[in-house]
């Protein structure tokens, strides 16, 4: 069973198309996060949700909207994808805001 | 700002001898600390934290170490195996503020038999 799982794994696609990454624990787990990692490998975070409610929203383009149906799921949704948007994108969560995360498998965007 | 800062991009170590992984942080705030361990095409995975009101954590092979004044911890592996190769990040946290993991670029670890 897999703790953190989000899909899709890799994700090519154009620039201006609107894609989402979705992500789901099953820790139990009250908060989740996303974490961006560029070109240069910096694991910087993007949002981080409590219990459904946002509590991290780091400068991020409003292009990217998170939604968390419920605090199992951490769903992101971008839109008007532009080059500068290719990363790897990882979702995590923890039992205790900025305690252990558990982390997904990442998932590899590239906008062609 | 780079609160989280690991100088080496790159260590290479003989299996069987110590790897030394090193990290700095800026922001006195911080009072959690952890390592991660990250293999290609995978998540990063929890290795070993430490808390600021300790300077020594041991688990098996691995020892993180932390000195507040120098805003420094280090990570030893002793002793290095192959399946050690990885990435490694650093991390910290702050109880009040925004509560968060901030990371460092990582080191990439290469033991050679």
């Amino acid at each position: 069973d897999t703790a953190v799982s989000q899909t899709p794994k890799y994700l090519v696609t154009q620039m201006g198309n609107d894609k989402s990454i979705k992500c789901e624990q099953n820790l139990g787990h009250d908060t989740m996060y996303w974490y961006k990692q560029d070109s240069k490998k910096f694991l910087k975070i993007m949002f981080s949700y409590n219990n459904k409610e946002l509590i991290i929203n780091e400068t991020v383009p409003n292009r990217f909207s998170p939604k968390s149906p419920d605090k199992a799921h951490l769903n992101l949704h971008i839109n008007s994808l532009e080059l500068g948007d290719s990363a790897v994108y990882f979702c995590a969560s923890s039992y205790r805001q900025g305690r252990g995360y558990t982390f997904g498998s990442g998932t590899r965007l590239t906008v062609v | 700002d780079q609160q989280v800062k690991q100088n080496s991009p790159s260590l290479s170590v003989q299996e069987g001898r110590i790897s030394i992984l090193n990290c700095d942080y800026t922001n006195s705030m911080f009072d959690y600390f952890l390592w991660y361990k990250k293999y290609p095409a995978e998540g990063p995975t929890f290795l070993i934290s430490i808390s600021s009101i300790k300077d020594k954590n041991e688990d098996g092979r691995f020892t993180v170490f932390l000195n507040k004044s120098a805003k420094h911890l280090s990570l030893h592996i002793v002793p290095s195996q192959p399946g050690d190769s990885a990435v490694y990040f650093c991390a910290a946290s702050a109880q009040t503020g925004a509560q968060k993991l901030v990371f460092g670029q990582g080191t990439r670890l290469t033991i050679n038999p």
